[in-house]
């Protein structure tokens, strides 16, 4: 079946580090991918997403794309803030069928000052 | 965007007492979720609906149940709430054939 695994947690890095979350996919053709962003206290926010191969998604500062030949889809920014620490959600669907979306575990990240 | 109202966002209640956490959202999307969140942050499908009259049980094994009588909402029930429901509670739409899914703000349940 379909699945979707991102790194475990928690990453913690300094202010201004360079971030890579790795996302890798199971899947058969071309379903979307997205990265969701949940703050604490909050629901699930889309963070940027990709609907065909090499396709990049960005917003914020964040980047990825969409690689169907290592069916990853890794999540970037140059240089993070302390605000945003949050966990972050890898996930993918095909959507044009009544298909559910499928959701990694989620990743916890945590900048310091 | 969508606008997804959750109701109430924190609850506190003792054990055997009957909940209802509410879902309401404008956009008129036709498929609503719920999700339960644990601790270590993976989300868990628990029911989904395709529109109204339609409702159908999620991945995880649930003891809520729901209903989708109008559009806009989409009730969870707990008929005896337990200990083993607490958790955080996120409802989410998503419309037509589109490939976004919206999110509530959700509900923190404690049961004690």
């Amino acid at each position: 079946g379909n699945s979707v695994t991102q790194m475990e947690g928690p990453v913690t890095l300094s202010e201004e580090a360079f971030l890579t979350i790795n996302c890798t996919y199971t899947a058969t053709g071309y379903p979307s991918l997205f990265w969701y962003v949940q703050y604490p206290g909050e629901g699930l926010q889309l963070l940027l997403k990709a609907t065909k191969a090499d396709d990049k998604g960005s917003n914020k500062g964040f980047e990825a794309t969409y690689r169907k030949e290592t069916t990853s889809f890794h999540l970037e920014k140059g240089s993070v803030q302390v605000s945003d620490s949050a966990v972050y959600f890898c996930a993918l669907i095909y959507p044009y069928r009544d298909d559910k979306i499928i959701f990694g575990k989620g990743t916890r990240l945590h900048i310091l000052p | 965007e969508a606008d997804i109202y959750q109701t109430p966002r924190y609850l506190v209640i003792g054990t055997g007492k009957k909940i209802t956490l509410e879902c309401s959202q404008t956009m008129g999307h036709d498929k609503m979720y719920w999700y339960q969140q644990d601790p270590g942050m993976e989300l868990h499908l628990i029911h989904y609906s395709y529109g109204v009259n339609s409702t159908e049980k999620g991945d995880l094994s649930s003891e809520s149940t729901v209903s989708r009588i109008r559009t806009e909402h989409f009730p969870l029930t707990l008929e005896s709430a337990r200990p083993s429901h607490t958790s955080q509670y996120l409802c989410a739409t998503r419309g037509g054939s589109t490939d976004t899914q919206y999110f509530g703000p959700g509900t923190r349940l404690t049961v004690l």
